[in-house]
């Protein structure tokens, strides 16, 4: 049920774009992106709620289809900031309840470098 | 606004010993999480809670219990530390769930030896 990530890492110099894919093998009515600095805790950064939904956080994008049940980051003109591992996650039904929990990938690791 | 706070931020214990984590929001969040994060896992639910009095069970609560007698605080108790139980535990936070963004406190890396 955990949402599938690609790629598991990337490198990059500062300037170049990145793309950052999320699969789901579950229907999908939302997608979570978060992203972790080393050492530090995870920060939110967008939700995208509806299929076809794109939205952007600095130059940072993201959209969602739904019916390919998946989501991708877009990072443009990366900064050395950007650097961290990026989590998308999924909410998913809890068993015999009503209830939903956040379900997260294994991260995508981005080294931005000078 | 503190945010979600955590205490401690790092703690060495032995094996068959207990401890507490602590965890609080002032933001007056309903939905409270305990997290469990291993290098290159990703994170795992522990436990979860919906509000004051109420909670259950995530992915991996084996070996965990908690409690939320407040809206403000959702403790994590570990019950005789085996070494499995060594990672970086996070504390989250959010207004509702599911489709609301989650708060994470600064996280308390605990190791058992």
């Amino acid at each position: 049920q955990q949402p599938v990530q690609s790629p598991q890492a990337v490198i990059l110099r500062e300037g170049e774009d990145a793309v950052i894919n999320c699969s789901s093998s579950k229907a999908l009515y939302s997608v979570h992106w978060y992203r972790q600095k080393h050492g530090e805790a995870p920060v939110f950064l967008m939700i995208l709620l509806k299929g076809g939904e794109q939205k952007g956080h600095e130059k940072i994008s993201a959209s969602f289809n739904e019916k390919k049940q998946q989501s991708s980051l877009y990072l443009t003109a990366s900064q050395l900031s950007y650097s961290g591992t990026y989590f998308c996650g999924t909410p998913i039904k809890v068993e015999g309840g009503s209830n939903y929990k956040l379900t997260f990938g294994k991260g995508t690791l981005l080294t931005v470098n000078p | 606004n503190a945010g979600v706070t955590q205490t401690p931020k790092f703690r060495i214990l032995k094996i068959g010993q207990s401890m507490t984590l602590q965890c609080a929001q002032d933001m007056n969040h309903n939905y409270m999480y305990w997290y469990r994060q291993d290098p290159g896992m990703g994170l795992k639910l522990i436990y979860y809670s919906v509000g004051a009095g109420i909670t259950d069970k995530g992915e991996v609560p084996n070996g965990y219990n908690v409690s939320r007698s407040t809206t403000e605080d959702f403790p994590l108790r570990l019950e005789l530390a085996a070494p499995s139980q060594t990672s970086v535990y996070f504390c989250a936070s959010s207004l509702r769930e599911g489709t609301y963004e989650q708060y994470f406190g600064p996280g308390t890396r605990l190791t058992v030896t």
